[in-house]
């Protein structure tokens, strides 16, 4: 009954490779992002993203690309990757805040370690 | 420029101490502001926010809006509590939903 769940844990791969990661959520929710932590437990948002809008974070380089396929999906799509590009990626969800009077927290997946070689 | 800092990389305490991980903000307006936690080898999860006002697990963290502070604050750690911790940013409702800005994580260890 895992709410927000990404495949793979882990994840290693070459330099130059193309690679992708799945998230999917059973929250209901409308919301999805993607979340970088790097080697120095830094975390940065990377996209968030429901089925009006997508924002990206203006840092990140257009090797990453969210796919969406549903409302219950948002998957990292990664090309060329590079060393620094090794992290931990998180997924995480919220509903929607329509209705409300304040933001609702987010819930994270696990993580997916990624290391490139 | 919308930042939130966490000055303590790592904090270590002994069992029963009180501690306190510091976090400062800033932003021009009214955030939202939370805590996460990262357990070992767990998924970050909600500790507590701002508008709760509520105990956590023994903690909790008051806004102060003169400081631009919201410490997380608990009078007895447990050996339990060792994890990571992350202050979190997100503007008022109505502004970029959901997109956290966190801080750099305070790393809180409690020793026997």
């Amino acid at each position: 009954d895992t709410a927000v769940s990404q495949t793979p844990k882990y994840l290693v791969t070459q330099m130059g490779n193309d690679k992708s990661i799945k998230c999917e959520q059973n929250l209901g929710h409308d919301t999805m992002y993607w979340y970088k932590q790097d080697s120095k437990k830094f975390l940065k948002i990377m996209f968030s993203y429901n089925n009006k809008e997508l924002i990206i974070n203006e840092t990140v380089p257009n090797r990453f690309s969210p796919k969406s396929p549903d409302k219950a999906h948002l998957n990292l799509h990664i090309n060329s990757l590079e060393l620094g590009d090794s992290a931990v990626y998180f997924c995480a969800s919220s509903p929607n805040n329509v209705g409300s009077q304040h933001n609702s927290p987010l819930h994270f997946g696990n993580g997916t370690r990624l290391t490139v070689t | 420029a919308q930042r939130v800092t966490q000055p303590e990389k790592l904090l270590s305490v002994f069992k029963g101490a009180p501690v306190e991980l510091k976090c400062n903000y800033s932003y021009s307006g009214s955030p939202e502001l939370f805590w996460y936690v990262q357990y070992s080898r767990q998924r970050l999860q909600l500790l507590l926010r701002h508008i709760s006002r509520e105990s956590i697990k023994g903690f909790t963290a008051d806004l102060n809006k003169g400081e631009t502070s919201f410490h997380l604050k608990k009078p007895f750690a447990q050996e339990e509590d060792s994890a990571m911790y992350y202050c979190a940013l997100s503007p008022p409702h109505g502004g970029s939903q959901g997109n956290l800005i966190f801080g750099k994580g305070t790393k809180l260890s409690v020793k026997p």
